[in-house]
């Protein structure tokens, strides 16, 4: 089974520009999350989405970033503009289903390095 | 969601079986616990998770103990590969979830 696929695997921009990142789910599962990581911090949910609607995204910062998932598979997560503290790396994670009995999937991230 | 607590390090000899402690002392009866582990410049791996029987699988064991508030991951056999920042969560089993990732445990695999 193919795991969750991301690109870039990483991407250097400067601040102010906007930068998009892609997700692929694994096959079937229709729930879907973005996580941001901080150098030397755990995972912080960003949004989650259960097909193409959105169940949580209190965490976004929805003055500069947005994300979207119309087709209910992939995902992009879009930054614009970009500030220094943006700098982390982006986890897609999916699962099943949204239950607490369902583990969600990682893929390896984009990491996001803002001059 | 319950607060899990972890010690920050732990070191184990390659070939012997590494227990990792997580204590959850706020748990509520319907909140799963999760262990993920995350390897250098690589996302998390979900490893196991369980409610309250004892569960393995091909790559460990979860003990949980009788009241819920503390639980042990067990690697029978650590190898190098294994070194890595071991995650325990704990997660409601509502229809919207969430994982809240703490600090983890670097679990360090010596030759």
């Amino acid at each position: 089974e193919a795991g969750v696929a991301q690109s870039p695997r990483y991407k250097i921009i400067e601040k102010r520009q906007s930068v998009a990142f892609w997700c692929n789910p694994i096959s079937g599962h229709a729930t879907l999350y973005w996580y941001q990581q901080i150098l030397g911090q755990g995972p912080k949910l960003l949004i989650q989405f259960q097909n193409n609607g959105v169940v949580d995204d209190s965490q976004l910062p929805k003055d500069r970033f947005s994300a979207e998932r119309l087709k209910g598979v992939d995902s992009t997560l879009k930054i614009q503009p970009a500030k220094l503290e943006d700098s982390a790396v982006y986890l897609c994670a999916s699962s099943l289903g949204g239950t607490g009995n369902q583990p969600q999937h990682f893929g390896d991230g984009t990491r996001l390095s803002i001059l | 969601d319950a607060k899990t607590t972890q010690p920050p390090s732990m070191d184990c000899a390659e070939g012997r079986a590494a227990n990792l402690p997580c204590n959850h002392s706020t748990i509520s009866g319907n909140e799963y616990v999760y262990w993920y582990r995350q390897i250098h410049s690589q996302g998390p791996q979900y490893i196991i998770h369980g409610l309250k029987n004892n569960e393995t699988n091909e790559m460990a064991s979860l003990i949980i103990t009788e009241d819920r508030k503390s639980s042990t991951l067990i690697l029978p056999h650590a190898t190098l590969r294994d070194t890595a920042v071991y995650y325990c969560i704990v997660k409601s089993g509502g229809s919207n979830y969430k994982l809240t990732f703490g600090k983890g445990t670097l679990l360090t695999v010596n030759p």
